[in-house]
């Protein structure tokens, strides 16, 4: 069973439009992360959430915005979706927030912006 | 510029053969290292984590780090066809907060 739950698993969105992309961990963990992986770039860290707070965020943009409603989600809405935004996008969760804590990742949400 | 750089971009192995493939950090604040394994259309998943100086073997994987040089090298030993896949070194520092700075990964290939 997957122990961390993406949804949905393929997305396709129009220029401008917004999307919400949903993760649930059931791994007890307390650290929750979102990572972007497309043709262009190697896997790219975007933010990082620890007993629901934002720790860390590496995404430019505003148009990216992480939604924690419980300890064991953490969702990413896109806004003004444009094509470069195409890419699979990958939730982790570690045990806890710091250095050496392994990253386990879901099976992504790739999306296709058109 | 990657902080993590990785090669060869690409290798192609016998079944049976040796992989070595390699990583070094540009960032000096790097502690810990990971490689993760990435098969076609699924997620990264861990294969082995190293923190301190020296080796580590579990199973056909041996790591090596060599951190006054930030280097990392993991070696697969009687290479599999299921071996297949993307390798991905990934370096984070002490504060990284879950930052891992990944690779963009050696594309191993294993032939039957």
């Amino acid at each position: 069973d997957p122990k961390i739950i993406q949804k949905p698993k393929y997305l396709v969105a129009v220029t401008g439009s917004e999307k919400i992309l949903i993760c649930e961990q059931y791994l007890g963990h307390n650290a929750m992360y979102w990572y972007r992986q497309s043709a262009k770039k190697p896997l790219e860290f975007m933010f990082s959430y620890s007993y629901q707070k934002l720790m860390d965020n590496q995404t430019a943009s505003s148009r990216f915005q992480p939604q924690s409603s419980k300890k064991n989600h953490l969702d990413l809405q896109i806004t003004a979706l444009k094509p470069d935004d195409s890419a699979t996008y990958f939730c982790a969760s570690s045990q806890d927030g710091w250095g050496k804590n392994t990253l386990y990742f879901g099976a992504g949400t790739r999306l296709s912006v058109l | 510029q990657q902080k993590v750089q990785q090669s060869p971009e690409s290798l192609i192995v016998p079944e049976g053969g040796m992989a070595s493939l390699n990583c070094t950090s540009s960032d000096r604040n790097v502690d810990y290292f990971w490689w993760y394994r990435q098969h076609s259309g699924k997620s990264p998943k861990m294969l082995m984590s190293i923190f301190s100086n020296g080796e580590k073997e579990e199973g056909r994987f041996t790591v090596h780090l060599n951190k006054a040089s930030l280097h990392t090298s993991l070696h697969i030993r009687d290479s599999q066809p299921s071996d297949s896949a993307l390798y991905l070194c990934a370096a984070a520092g002490g504060s990284a907060l879950g930052r891992l700075h990944f690779g963009a990964g050696t594309q191993l290939i294993v032939i039957p």
